[in-house]
């Protein structure tokens, strides 16, 4: 069973530039979700979505960070404009469902905003 | 709101011995997850072992077995007979079971070393 993937793996850009990531989660998985981990820290949820609808959106900063399913599988996470503490890992996660259900990580995405 | 606590930012043992990663947490609820993650280098986010809150017994996988303390809120993990492959950042992350939010909060981690 192949694993969650994300692309790409590193990206540097400079303040005030756009940015997407894409997450191609575990085959069958109806749910996704996009943490950001900042060097030192945990992972923090971002946003979760439910098959294309999204179940949480609370802590993402929705000024600048937007992020679609549209066909309830791939899911893309964009940064406009970027900022300096947006320099993180992204990381997405899928599982069956919600509820007891495993989170599996993908390899993340390592941004650098300069 | 829950909060998970790490208190170790890192830790060393040596190889073959036994070493324990330290976690608290704080909720009001009485129905949630417990999970520890092992974040290798290489950044994928593995599950090392995870308790339900309603069950008593200890969880245990191979060498990695829990201690948790319910009314202690403590929840620490055991790595016995550790190896080489073992170092890694560790996470402790708690997760609700209440509605459909599967909003897991994570502590900040604790980085481990296996000396040779």
């Amino acid at each position: 069973e192949a694993g969650v993937a994300q692309s790409p793996r590193y990206k540097i850009i400079e303040k005030r530039q756009s940015v997407a990531f894409w997450c191609n989660p575990i085959s069958g998985h109806a749910t996704l979700y996009w943490y950001q981990q900042i060097l030192g820290q945990g992972p923090k949820l971002l946003i979760q979505f439910q098959n294309n609808g999204v179940v949480d959106d609370s802590q993402l900063p929705k000024d600048r960070f937007s992020a679609e399913r549209l066909k309830g599988v791939d899911s893309t996470l964009k940064i406009q404009p970027a900022k300096l503490e947006d320099s993180a890992v992204y990381l997405c996660a899928s599982s069956k469902d919600r509820g007891l259900e495993t989170q599996y990580f993908g390899p993340g995405t390592r941004l650098l905003v300069l | 709101a829950q909060t998970v606590t790490q208190s170790q930012p890192e830790m060393s043992v040596q190889e073959a011995e036994t070493v324990t990663l330290s976690c608290t947490y704080d909720t009001s609820e009485s129905d949630y997850y417990l999970f520890w993650y092992k974040q290798p280098p290489s950044r994928q986010m593995i599950l090392v072992i995870r308790q339900e809150a309603y069950k008593q017994q200890n969880a245990t996988e191979n060498r990695f077995s829990v201690n948790f303390q319910k009314a202690a809120k403590s929840f620490s993990l055991k790595i016995s007979d550790s190896q080489l492959g073992d170092a890694a950042m560790y996470f402790c992350a708690y997760r609700s079971n209440r509605g459909n939010n599967n909003d897991m909060r994570f502590g900040a981690g604790t980085r481990l070393t296996v000396k040779p």
